[in-house]
């Protein structure tokens, strides 16, 4: 079975900062990889999403996202954060076309001024 | 489309009583999931619909909780009788199929007193 691992549970950054929320995951077969956002009182939001093809991934709000089958991770950066970006961001694996989503724990952006 | 649409958003009852959360995913789409968030526990799923046909359950906490899907534009979830540990975000989200990226509701608000 696969398994997802987000292993920070909180990342403060100041606004216009630089950051990357990190995922790695565990499996031995191919795999789709997803972010999503939950902003406060809301449910989650499809952020990006890799499948197969490019393994630089762009999604909303000038996110991106690598992945890297080598290291088994699908870090999430953005080079400038706002305000606005301070949520909640989940991993999460499929095994291609065999398996329902396996989200990590979360990682918590605070973005401060 | 709408997108998933749950009711209630917030619900307040005592301890002892039913509640009845209740689900219409986007259309066309044929899984459904249903999924608690506490702080405690995280986002975890409960169970899960393909073509209206429960295919796992074994995240459903006890017999307290039930779900059914009658039809493919409708789903619930029951909880009799209601304990306050059962307070939570309870979520719902559809997708085109069981390895697809998920659409989540904004989701229901249970506080069990």
């Amino acid at each position: 079975a696969q398994s997802v691992t987000q292993l920070d549970s909180q990342v403060p950054v100041f606004e216009e900062a630089p950051v990357e929320l990190r995922c790695n995951y565990s499996s031995s077969v191919s795999v789709y990889l997803f972010w999503y956002v939950q902003y406060p009182n809301q449910g989650l939001q499809l952020l990006l999403k890799y499948l197969s093809g490019s393994t630089l991934v762009k999604g909303i709000n000038g996110f991106e996202a690598e992945f890297n089958k080598s290291q088994t991770s699908f870090h999430l950066r953005k080079p400038s954060v706002h305000i606005s970006d301070t949520a909640e961001y989940f991993c999460a694996v499929t095994l291609s076309g065999y398996s329902t989503l396996t989200f990590g724990k979360g990682t918590m952006l605070l973005v401060s001024p | 489309d709408a997108g998933v649409i749950q009711s209630p958003r917030h619900e307040v009852t005592e301890m002892g009583q039913e509640v009845t959360l209740r689900c219409k995913p986007i259309s066309g789409h044929n899984s459904l999931f249903w999924y608690r968030q506490t702080m405690m526990r995280g986002l975890e799923l409960l169970i899960y619909f393909n073509n209206n046909v429960p295919i796992d359950d074994s995240g459903m906490p006890e017999d307290r909780f039930s779900a059914k899907m009658p039809n493919a534009s409708f789903s619930t979830l029951k909880i009799q009788p209601s304990e306050p540990r059962d307070s939570a975000v309870y979520f719902c989200a559809s997708s085109p199929s069981i390895v697809s990226e998920q659409f989540f509701g904004p989701g229901t608000r249970l506080t069990v007193l």
